[in-house]
């Protein structure tokens, strides 16, 4: 069992929905990443928290670390949102490495 | 543009061959990650480097290594290459130890 989990694996959108992407960890962490990897391969640093929420325009991540489980949430979602989002902790004994979620790859049709 | 800097930005060599991937990290950042990303594995964390020095080390394999210079650029030697080392490897930096990581556009390593 990866110790980072994410759902959906996949997942197709109309445009202006409301979505959601979980992350769940299996171990202890001191912070956790969203990434955003476009088609093209480049990788975007969304978020780094270890508590609480944050948010950044339409995006928005939420983090229980009782429940060892983090939340992305897309707001009015668009096309051009279409990308693999991917989860990645730091743990409590990795020091500063980060262990990756496989991604969710989302689609946001027109 | 995160300015994290890759070159080349795609490679394609043979079997048995050596590369080397170069990595130029935010102005100020101390710290360098590198990752590689093939289909069967995902992302994975190869080392880390803080001001010059080796910090962490992941899943790299004994034919490869890397370094980082005084100038705080880093390069990743990849050898004896196998048809199973072509991948995504991607070079991220940040200010200091844990703080947050920026990635750089990546290499793409093709193994003929």
């Amino acid at each position: 069992k990866n110790e980072v989990e994410q759902s959906p694996q996949n997942l197709t959108a109309q445009e202006g929905e409301f979505i959601t992407i979980n992350c769940s960890y299996s171990v202890g962490i001191s912070a956790l990443h969203w990434l955003q990897q476009h088609p093209g391969g480049g990788i975007v640093s969304l978020f780094m928290l270890s508590s609480g929420k944050k948010k950044h325009g339409r995006l928005i991540a939420t983090i229980n670390i009782q429940e060892k489980h983090s939340s992305l949430h897309i707001t009015a979602s668009h096309p051009r949102d279409s990308a693999v989002y991917i989860c990645a902790v730091r743990t409590e004994t990795s020091g500063s490495r980060l262990t990756f979620g496989e991604g969710t790859q989302l689609t946001v049709n027109p | 543009d995160s300015g994290v800097t890759q070159t080349p930005k795609h490679l394609i060599t043979a079997t048995g061959q050596r590369v080397t991937l170069r990595c130029s990290p935010r102005s100020g950042d101390l710290s360098v990650y590198w990752y590689q990303q093939s289909l069967d594995q995902g992302l994975q964390f190869l080392i880390q480097y803080y001001n010059g020095e080796e910090r962490a080390k992941g899943n790299i394999l004994e034919r490869f290594s890397a370094q980082q210079f005084p100038d705080l650029h880093s390069e990743l030697n990849l050898s004896s290459l196998e048809l199973g080392d072509s991948a995504l490897y991607f070079c991220a930096s940040s200010v200091a130890l844990t703080d947050e990581q920026y990635f750089g556009p990546g290499t793409r390593l093709t193994v003929t």
